[in-house]
């Protein structure tokens, strides 16, 4: 079956410390999102892809950073410059333009140690 | 951008009640997404509706683009209907779907 998968599913920060979280696509796909969750909130993009080897800011990428090397691969990296990490990481596909619906994985829950 | 609002926040029925979850937005769009959010965190795409009606399985879920208003019913519901059910639209009127706005979801528990 085709799908989204996000790993790990649980990660723990430590101070000043860098982490990446996985999203892998087997949908053939070509745009890819990051999505930070906090309760209380609604999904905030922090960065899209529409095509392999270009990437956008969304609305809240400071502290944060991504590559598009791959059409199935879209990693997240935490930087130390984001000063408020714990949150719950979403991860989402699309074919690009108009309105197609999105695809989304699980999820990763970042906490900070 | 494109505000989005849906009420109730938080919503607890019994088994066998009939659902109504509300969303509201502020910008004319092509089309707006209803999304379910299982306990776990991942998300599943519900509908994603431009006019009219849409029916899948015991969800309906209606759209009035004059009133910039959307529905999602529940029929006969199910302890497993329990989630966070989350409307998105478009940012803008030009309908892209690379930028959604959320609403903040609305949590349905539905006991036995």
């Amino acid at each position: 079956d085709g799908g989204i998968t996000q790993s790990p599913k649980y990660l723990f920060r430590k101070e000043g410390q860098n982490v990446t979280l996985s999203c892998e696509q087997n949908l053939n796909h070509d745009a890819m999102y990051w999505y930070r969750q906090d309760p209380g909130q609604g999904l905030r993009l922090i960065y899209y892809s529409q095509i392999v080897n270009d990437f956008q800011k969304g609305d809240i990428a400071e502290g944060y950073s991504v590559s598009r090397e791959k059409k199935e691969s879209f990693p997240l990296t935490v930087t130390s410059a984001q000063k408020n990490p714990t949150a719950f990481y979403l991860c989402a596909s699309s074919t690009p333009g108009g309105n197609q619906p999105q695809h989304f994985g699980d999820g990763t829950r970042l906490s900070i140690l | 951008k494109n505000e989005v609002e849906q009420s109730p926040q938080n919503l607890t029925a019994q088994e066998g009640e009939f659902i109504t979850i509300n969303c509201s937005y502020s910008v004319g769009i092509s089309a707006l997404h209803w999304l379910q959010q299982h306990p776990g965190g991942g998300i599943v795409s519900l509908f994603m509706l431009s006019s009219g009606k849409k029916k899948h399985g015991r969800l309906i879920a209606t759209i009035n683009i004059q009133e910039k208003h959307s529905s999602l019913h529940i029929t006969a519901s199910h302890p497993r209907d329990s989630a966070v059910y989350i409307c998105a639209a478009p940012r803008d009127s030009g309908g892209s779907n690379y930028k959604l706005t959320f609403g903040k979801g609305t949590l349905l528990t539905v006991n036995p």
